[in-house]
């Protein structure tokens, strides 16, 4: 069954680093866009970054744009969020989903169970 | 980025209640709108597709209408399973967005 499992959250200073990782099962993952979607505690879901099938288009939202870096290594099935000079609004549950395109609608079919980053001094 | 923005942000309803939820975009998405569900400690499910193509196992209480900014999350009636928080994203741009959430009360 298709599964993605993210790992690397965890607390962390203003201004630090951290890696978060996504790997997935159970599909073709050379074929899909992962994309990463992050929760607030207590509020509503925000887009955060995809990267493509190719590993070549990827994309972030305006909030992490220049401090967050996507990657996919397809031989590990893994996808990657780098996340530099985290901000304490940086606080959330990440989740790793699938992009599924239904008649040219990206979707996000499926949702691995997510990793809590906290960002605080 | 294209903004969406849903409304209310809550509702109260009771079992058997027809509700519906709104979201509508800044700028034109044609056809490339989805709602999630996302009951209380759980990953949101992907409900609907392009406005209104209902997901596999999805119950037809489940509707959506719209096109171009203004688009419309039905459900007939009501259900206790329904209690949730529902999301609508847009797919239009590169740069993805989801509306602020409407979460689903028990009155």
């Amino acid at each position: 069954q298709v599964r993605l499992m993210e790992s690397g959250g965890g607390v962390v200073q203003p201004g630090r680093s951290l890696r978060l990782s996504c790997e997935a099962s159970g599909f073709r993952f050379s074929s899909y866009g992962i994309h990463w979607v992050r929760q607030a505690p207590g509020k509503g879901l925000e887009w955060v970054a995809v990267i493509w099938d190719d590993g070549d288009n990827k994309y972030y939202s305006g909030s992490v744009r220049g401090r967050f870096s996507i990657s996919r290594d397809n031989s590990k099935n893994t996808v990657y969020l780098q996340m530099n000079s985290l901000r304490v609004e940086d606080t959330a549950m990440y989740y790793c989903a699938r992009g599924t395109t239904i008649y040219a609608v990206v979707t996000f079919d499926q949702w691995g169970q997510g990793t809590l980053v906290t960002v605080s001094s | 980025d294209i903004q969406m923005t849903q409304s209310p942000s809550s509702l109260s309803a009771s079992v058997g209640d027809r509700v519906t939820i709104t979201c509508r975009a800044s700028q034109t998405i044609s056809n490339y709108l989805n709602w999630y569900q996302q009951r209380p400690g759980q990953v949101p499910k992907l409900l609907i597709s392009g406005v209104s193509s209902l997901q596999s196992g999805v119950p037809s209480r489940f509707s959506g209408s719209g096109s171009g900014t203004d688009f419309t999350l039905t459900i007939s009636s009501l259900q206790r399973e329904d209690f949730a928080t529902y999301y609508c994203q847009q797919s239009y741009s590169n740069v993805l967005t989801f509306g602020g959430g409407t979460k689903v009360e028990i009155k």
